[in-house]
């Protein structure tokens, strides 16, 4: 089965702050892609970062990057200098070979002026 | 704008009636996903497509047809609405042919359905 997991439905951080966000996944895949998307009060789904399990390498993405754990299946995401724009719901998502695409249930970040 | 467009973007209905829900691209992405959130949940799938003609299910599957005739239109079918299928539904597309990375999702703007 492919699931992920996240477990906290809500954190905040002052602006300028640093915030990291966690994400636990599993699945019986060798390849795969892991995801996180922020969905800001609008409802539009946005791509913030990705990740390709081979790739040993953290993704990283201007003020955005991951901490990517392969053998703990843990995949992080770090905001650092945290804007007001920043606020929304983020959720982590993998996608493996089955071209199937799950989500995990969201954390909401606040940012606090 | 990926070329995606869902409709209805509102909809009420009344429980026991079947409802359709459509979903549009013009980008020729090969796979196609149905969501739906709902608060504590996230997203969920539903079902999705990786081909005309080809589908399978997601983890909330029951209750919920999908059908899939051209690559353009991928329509998710509540076969008898109940009120616990009030949700908003996102649908999302992917892997556009011939590009490198298309491992990106792109979402529609999501219909509110309410079932009374």
């Amino acid at each position: 089965a492919q699931t992920v997991t996240q477990s906290q439905p809500e954190m905040s951080v002052q602006e300028a702050e640093t915030v990291t966000l966690s994400c636990t996944y599993d699945t019986s895949e060798s390849d795969y892609y892991l995801f996180w998307y922020k969905q800001p009060p609008s409802r539009q789904m946005i791509l913030v970062i990705r990740q390709e399990a081979y790739k040993q390498q953290n993704a990283t993405e201007n003020r955005f990057s991951v901490n990517f754990q392969k053998a703990a299946k843990s995949f992080s995401l770090k905001i650092s200098d945290s804007q007001l724009g920043d606020a929304a719901m983020y959720f982590c998502a993998s996608l493996g070979g089955s071209e199937k695409l799950v989500f995990g249930k969201g954390t909401k970040l606040t940012v606090n002026p | 704008d990926a070329g995606i467009t869902q409709s209805p973007r509102h909809k009420v209905t009344e429980t026991g009636t079947p409802v359709t829900l459509r979903c549009h691209q013009t980008e020729n992405h090969r796979y196609m996903y149905w969501y739906r959130q709902d608060p504590g949940h996230g997203l969920r799938l539903i079902h999705y497509s990786y081909g005309v003609k080809d589908t399978d299910k997601g983890e909330v599957s029951d209750g919920y047809s999908v059908s899939r005739s051209k690559t353009e239109d991928f329509l998710l079918t509540l076969e008898s609405a109940t009120s616990s299928q009030t949700s908003v539904y996102f649908c999302a597309i992917r892997g556009q042919q011939g590009k490198e990375l298309n491992t990106e999702a792109f979402f529609g703007q999501g219909t509110r359905l309410t079932v009374v």
